[in-house]
């Protein structure tokens, strides 16, 4: 079975400083899809960005952008110029691409505050 | 708004009972998934049905059950609750499985007393 592990359960950044928020894996297979989701206080989750793992080129999207080293099983999330409104918890995910396994193995979370 | 709905959005209930979650998916997703977000367990897959077929199934107890019906909404059944069943229920859709991003329900906070 696959495990999504996030070491860090709390960061703090400065607004408009970056940050990087870290995601290990562990898996057997060689195709599959990761995920970082962001649940503000309201608790809906929301998908930031995804990164398929055939593809070698990090995925970005707007300040949001990603570190995918697949052979170190490792997918963390940067956040560039950090906003008020990026506090959040953060939910790296998983999932198989593999027809059957399409649920998503999430990891523990990361409560990101963001200091003015 | 994901144009996933969820109700109810509140449930208090006692031990021992019996409860129903209903989640409606956006339109023209065929697939369903329940989660469920507590303290000790974190976030966790429950079930996922496509087009009214169960296609897999994750953490889910006996007492849980779930069904999705011919216009594609789905229920989640949860019976003889425990104290531990309090948590946040999540229902998320998509357009089939495989790739298509799953969008989520604001969820149902559930608790027992």
């Amino acid at each position: 079975a696959q495990t999504v592990t996030q070491s860090q359960p709390e960061m703090s950044v400065q607004e408009a400083e970056t940050v990087t928020l870290s995601c290990t894996y562990d898996t057997s297979e060689s195709d599959y899809y990761l995920f970082w989701y962001k649940q503000p206080p309201s608790r809906q989750m929301i998908l930031v960005i995804r990164q398929e793992a055939y593809k070698q080129q990090n995925a970005t999207e707007n300040r949001f952008s990603v570190n995918f080293q697949k052979a170190a099983k490792s997918f963390s999330l940067k956040i560039s110029d950090s906003q008020l409104g990026d506090a959040a918890m953060y939910f790296c995910a998983y999932r198989s691409a593999a027809d059957a396994g399409n649920m998503l193995t999430f990891g523990g979370g990361t409560r990101l505050m963001v200091k003015p | 708004d994901s144009g996933v709905t969820q109700t109810p959005k509140h449930l208090i209930t006692a031990t021992g009972q019996r409860v129903t979650l209903r989640c409606s998916p956006r339109s023209g997703d065929l697939s369903v998934y329940w989660y469920q977000q507590s303290l000790d367990q974190g976030l966790q897959f429950l079930i996922h049905y496509y087009n009214g077929e169960e296609r897999a199934k994750g953490n889910i107890l006996e007492r849980f059950s779930a069904q999705q019906f011919p216009d594609l909404h789905s229920e989640l059944n949860l019976s003889s609750l425990e104290l531990g069943d309090s948590a946040l229920y999540f229902c998320a859709s998509s357009v089939w499985g495989g790739w298509n991003e799953q969008f989520f329900g604001p969820g149902t906070r559930l608790t027992v007393l």
